[in-house]
């Protein structure tokens, strides 16, 4: 199985300063179609998750452009530009490259 | 717009079968993997499996042999069964489709 391991998993930031999640896996996500099924999804208190990135680096709609994926083969990065109150939650990355899917086990970004 | 919605028993006893289906509204149902995602309390997410329209299935190794994900799609539905619960499977359960998510199904089992 596909072992996603992200950093940090406690993320204190100010707002309005940038913030930063890591993500890798324990094998190459690129599928045999060429593409790299590496999402992020973020979960806010009490809320179902809510697919910010799909594709290592394609915002899905309505998603803030602060928001930005980036990386390849086995290291990925969420970046958020400039921190704001509704960014608090859990952000999860996920594979959806190899099967049985998996997620990492969350950063819980918080306001300083 | 597509929206989950999804329903099922909230509280089962150990041994029992956990039951949840997941209507789809809106969009097509063909041509996408309709999956079923779980949350202990104050966990992470876990991949339980998925299912397509034409009824093929990939199952998390570590629950396979409990696990059942079934389709109907003349009612644009798909469903959940996992038997011989036990109270490590208490979790808020989720469907999903890539960026659309039901609202989540606490089930809790206790004797």
């Amino acid at each position: 199985d596909v072992v996603m391991t992200q950093s940090p998993l406690s993320l204190p930031v100010t707002l309005g300063q940038p913030a930063s999640i890591s993500c890798r896996s324990s094998q190459s996500l690129v599928y045999s179609d060429g593409d790299t099924y590496l999402n992020w999804f973020q979960q806010r208190p009490g809320q179902s998750p809510r697919r910010l990135i799909y594709k290592v680096s394609n915002r899905d709609s309505g998603v803030p452009d602060r928001f930005s994926g980036s990386g390849s083969g086995t290291d990925f990065t969420l970046k958020i530009s400039r921190v704001e109150a509704e960014d608090v939650g859990v952000y999860y990355c996920m594979q959806g490259t190899h099967w049985p899917r998996s997620f990492g086990q969350g950063t819980k970004l918080e306001i300083k | 717009q597509v929206q989950l919605q999804q329903w099922g028993a909230g509280l089962l006893k150990p041994s029992e079968t956990l039951s949840l289906t997941c209507a789809v509204y809106g969009g097509s149902f063909s041509g996408y993997y309709w999956t079923w995602i779980r949350q202990p309390p104050g966990k992470g997410l876990e991949w339980i499996g998925e299912v397509t329209h034409s009824g093929n299935t990939n199952y998390n190794p570590s629950l396979k042999s409990r696990v059942t994900i079934s389709v109907d799609t003349s009612k644009n539905q798909f469903s959940l069964k996992l038997s011989s619960a036990t109270a490590a499977d208490t979790a808020v359960y989720y469907c999903a489709r890539d960026a659309y998510w039901g609202q989540g199904t606490l089930v809790t089992v206790s004797s």
